[in-house]
């Protein structure tokens, strides 16, 4: 079946510093790779997505590119700031159009930013 | 982005009434509906899978009665939780996909049984 694993948390960097949130994937077939974020008390949030390999989902300062030679996905912005601070998912999906395609999640990653 | 709208965000109910939230997806048509409860340390724990016009499939060890699921329309699902416990009391998310593989998520709702 299908999985995504991501970096244990939470992860608390300073603010503008480098971040990189890894997550790794196993998939039957090929699928379309996202990030997702979580303020606190809210749902998520599409952040980012890549539909195929070595696209490159950018969005907001964040990016990730889908590596299928490495089945992974990491998250990096180049300065974090301290409205940053949320829960990261990462997940898949497979398949296009309706049908109960559902999607995998990682755990989620919680990054702290400090002033 | 598609926008979906879950209501309501928070809710304090008695033990043993019942509880009905909906999941509405505004500007597109929802194929499929998820629901989800979250666990504190964040992780999302899939309770079904909807289809507009049929019943809803779930996930192993959800009460199908307990947590009664309706998708009706291509834009509405509701989640009942019926005679509701403390022991409910948690985090719900829906999500909704339509034509593409990524799903929109509602802003959740905090449910607290007293």
């Amino acid at each position: 079946g299908n999985s995504v694993t991501q970096m244990e948390g939470p992860v608390t960097l300073s603010e503008e510093a480098f971040l990189t949130i890894n997550c790794t994937y196993t998939a039957t077939g090929y699928p379309s790779l996202f990030w997702y974020v979580q303020y606190p008390g809210e749902g998520l949030q599409l952040l980012l997505k890549a539909t195929k390999a070595d696209d490159k989902g950018s969005n907001k300062g964040f990016e990730a590119t889908y590596r299928k030679e490495t089945t992974s996905f990491h998250l990096e912005k180049g300065s974090v700031q301290v409205s940053d601070s949320a829960v990261y998912f990462c997940a898949l999906s497979e398949g296009q159009g309706g049908g109960s395609y559902i999607p995998t999640f990682g755990r989620g990653t919680s990054l702290i930013v400090h002033p | 982005g598609a926008v979906v709208s879950q209501h309501p965000s928070r809710v304090i109910c008695k033990s043993g009434t019942s509880v009905k939230i909906e999941c509405r997806s505004l500007d597109f048509q929802a194929t499929t509906m998820f629901w989800y409860r979250q666990f504190p340390k964040q992780s999302l724990m899939l309770m079904a899978t909807s289809n507009e016009g049929s019943k809803a499939t779930y996930e192993q060890g959800v009460e199908k009665d307990k947590f009664l699921i309706n998708h009706a329309s291509l834009t509405l699902s509701t989640l009942t939780v019926t005679s509701a416990h403390p022991e409910d009391s948690s985090f719900y998310i829906c999500s909704a996909r339509g034509g593409g593989p990524e799903a929109f998520f509602g802003q959740g709702t905090r449910l607290t049984v007293v």
